[in-house]
């Protein structure tokens, strides 16, 4: 079985401020991780994803995430938040072996103040 | 191009009535998912197409929940006997292969309300 958890339901931030998110997986198998974010009224977005490749992950707008098997992390970053990073961000997993499907984690509500 | 669209946007319905929520994945995707959302939840899996066939139907909550391709193209969601409690977003995404790391494309999702 596969689960994600994501650690803050809201986080709220100054613009221009650090961005960070985090998400927390449970895998029996090596995982594939994904980020997704969703503005207001529209679908769900890719950011960035891990399959196994290179650790560190650069996504869209500016965002990245670093996987950690040792902390069975994969925290989604951005240097300096814009007031259009407002959003919910959703952390997800698959993994070869099982569910072909996304896992989703519960999701984390970003502010970005001015 | 276009991307995956979900008719209708918003449906509201009496309990115990039926339902039916269609998919158009994008062109040429043979993978399809549907996933429900609650309030303030993530997206929870119900069923995923590989093809014409359910590869994966382990996610329905019960057998009330139906889902066809019959052409490997547009999906329907079927609800039969509506209760309160499958008001969500009903969310559609396909993708190209339907490997693990495939990137899923989502649709805007249909709102189902059940009164």
């Amino acid at each position: 079985a596969q689960s994600v958890t994501q650690l803050g339901s809201h986080v709220s931030v100054s613009e221009g401020a650090l961005v960070l998110l985090r998400c927390n997986y449970s895998s029996s198998v090596p995982p594939y991780l994904f980020w997704y974010v969703q503005y207001p009224n529209q679908g769900l977005q890719l950011l960035l994803k891990y399959t196994s490749a290179a650790t560190l992950v650069k996504g869209i707008n500016g965002f990245e995430a670093e996987f950690k098997k040792s902390e069975t992390s994969f925290h989604l970053t951005k240097p300096s938040a814009h007031m259009s990073d407002a959003a919910e961000y959703f952390c997800a997993v698959t993994s070869y072996t099982g569910r072909r499907a996304l896992t989703f984690g519960s999701g984390t509500r970003l502010q970005v103040q001015p | 191009g276009a991307g995956v669209s979900q008719t209708p946007s918003n449906k509201v319905t009496e309990k115990g009535k039926y339902v039916e929520l269609r998919c158009d994945p994008i062109s040429g995707h043979t993978a399809l998912y549907w996933y429900r959302q609650s309030l303030g939840q993530g997206p929870e899996f119900l069923i995923y197409f590989q093809g014409t066939g359910a590869a994966d139907d382990s996610g329905l909550p019960n057998d009330r929940f139906f889902a066809v391709r019959p052409e490997g193209s547009v999906s329907t969601l079927k609800i039969q006997r509506t209760e309160r409690g499958d008001s969500a977003v009903y969310l559609c995404a396909s993708s190209s292969v339907g490997t693990a790391t495939d990137t899923q494309y989502f649709g805007p999702g249909t709102r189902l309300t059940v009164l």
